[in-house]
């Protein structure tokens, strides 16, 4: 498959290591965020969402934080693995009723043995 | 599990002939969206299908581009007289009954090139 894209930001980490992607968002009437996940050849895959009324929100191994104040969302993945390297987008939506989702541009993720 | 299943995988085609790429949803899911991804950018929505509903065109970028869905299962999406900015991957998601509209379940594209 292809690469989704050359020129994206890029985080290195090494293995085991705690990883932080940071997404910023500009619009103050968004309501739901969420990550996807998109691994080289493959179409994004569900990680994690959090609604405007919480700020933090766990899940197996990551944890999204939303600073509505701000308007930054930020997913951190602990013990970060080989198989973690991928691009992680953010999206947002300020309606769940809406249909489409907003993406960011993406960051890929680079997990160092 | 069988997921949503695009093809082609990967298409070239020539600057101004039409391509279809077709797109089957994961069997019982009523929703279906296509998204285009171009080179470093994230995702950008095109069409939305829901049920019998009329689909959401709203994100289609030009008159060039349209979408069918048949039977409320596959659907085609079309690109007539095909322009190198058009090279992109095209994912296609789909998404069960009852669950948000956000939590989508997305093929593995089609590469497009348009030469």
């Amino acid at each position: 498959g292809e690469s989704v894209g050359l020129h994206l930001p890029t985080l290195s980490v090494q293995e085991g290591d705690n990883s932080i992607i940071n997404c910023a968002y500009s619009n103050s009437a968004s309501d739901y965020f969420i990550w996807y996940k998109q691994e080289s050849g493959k179409g994004p895959q569900f990680i994690i969402d959090i609604r405007s009324n919480m700020d933090k929100r766990q899940g197996q191994r990551v944890t999204v934080l939303l600073n509505k104040t701000v308007k930054h969302l930020s997913l951190q993945i602990a013990a970060t693995q080989p198989g973690d390297s991928a691009v992680y987008f953010c999206a947002e939506t300020p309606d769940t009723g809406r249909r489409a989702l907003t993406f960011g541009s993406g960051t890929r993720l680079q997990v160092q043995p | 599990g069988a997921g949503v299943s695009q093809s082609p995988s990967n298409k070239v085609t020539e600057k101004g002939k039409d391509v279809e790429l077709r797109c089957d949803p994961i069997s019982g899911h009523t929703a279906l969206y296509w998204y285009r991804q171009s080179l470093g950018q994230g995702l950008e929505f095109l069409i939305y299908f829901q049920g019998n509903s009329a689909p959401d065109k709203s994100g289609l970028p030009s008159d060039r581009f349209s979408a069918e869905r048949t039977g409320g299962s596959v659907s085609t999406l079309t690109i007539q007289r095909t322009q190198q900015e058009d090279s992109a991957v095209y994912l296609c998601a789909s998404r069960p009954p009852g669950q948000p509209n956000e939590k989508l379940f997305f093929g593995s594209g089609t590469q497009l090139s348009v030469l």
